[in-house]
């Protein structure tokens, strides 16, 4: 079966240690998102890939990181940069660029600093 | 840059009443605008979208939704409530800067269905 998968679907870190939050997709998709969702504020796109060794920050790129070595793999790196980790994070992807392809999301991963 | 409105964080509405959900766009071009639900803990799920063509789109599970160039909206209705559409749904604009592509969205309405 086709999909996106995120894991751990939970996770706990403790302050000052970084994390990587895995996102793996089959869908030979080009386009892969990472978004950070918390209550009341919607989903902020934090890192965007089109193609791979290629990636672009997004709003709230700060404290984070990714790589983009293979087309299905976009991880995502929480530092402790990242002065309040503690979310829900969504990754997603997308067929091809354009304006009106939807993007594919998977079941998300949370976040908790202990 | 592209932005979308959403109005009302939280709908509550009664089971086989009608939903209205109402999201209103900014957008110097011709938008693309996308629905999408989700389920507590869960991903999201697209629900509909408007490219070009016909401004009446329908989705999933009764969904509907009508592109109003005049009111910059793009509001979400189904007629008749079901307690399985107690979900958040977010409105989502398509953006674009020089080559790349992103999702832009609202912060979500939560909607719940009472018996």
């Amino acid at each position: 079966d086709g999909g996106i998968t995120q894991s751990p679907k939970y996770l706990f870190r403790k302050e000052g240690q970084n994390v990587t939050l895995s996102c793996e997709q089959n869908l030979n998709h080009d386009a892969m998102y990472w978004y950070r969702q918390d209550p009341g504020q919607g989903l902020r796109l934090i890192y965007y890939s089109q193609i791979v060794n290629d990636f672009q920050k997004g709003d709230i790129a700060e404290g984070y990181s990714v790589s983009r070595e293979k087309k299905e793999s976009f991880p995502l790196t929480v530092t402790s940069a990242q002065k309040n980790p503690t979310a829900f994070y969504l990754c997603a992807s997308s067929p091809r660029q354009g304006l009106d392809t939807e993007a594919f999301f998977g079941q998300g991963t949370r976040l908790t600093v202990v | 840059a592209q932005s979308v409105t959403q109005l009302g964080s939280h709908v509550s509405v009664s089971e086989g009443a009608l939903v209205l959900l109402r999201c209103n766009y900014s957008s110097s071009v011709p938008p693309y605008l996308f629905w999408y639900v989700q389920y507590p803990n869960q991903g999201l799920q697209l629900l509909l979208k408007y490219t070009t063509g016909a401004t009446l789109v329908k989705g999933i599970n009764g969904f509907e939704a009508e592109f109003k160039k005049s009111e910059t909206s793009f509001h979400l209705t189904k007629p008749s409530a079901h307690m399985s559409d107690a979900a958040e749904y977010f409105c989502a604009v398509s953006d674009s800067g020089g080559s790349n592509y992103k999702l832009t969205f609202g912060k979500g309405t939560l909607l719940t269905v009472n018996p």
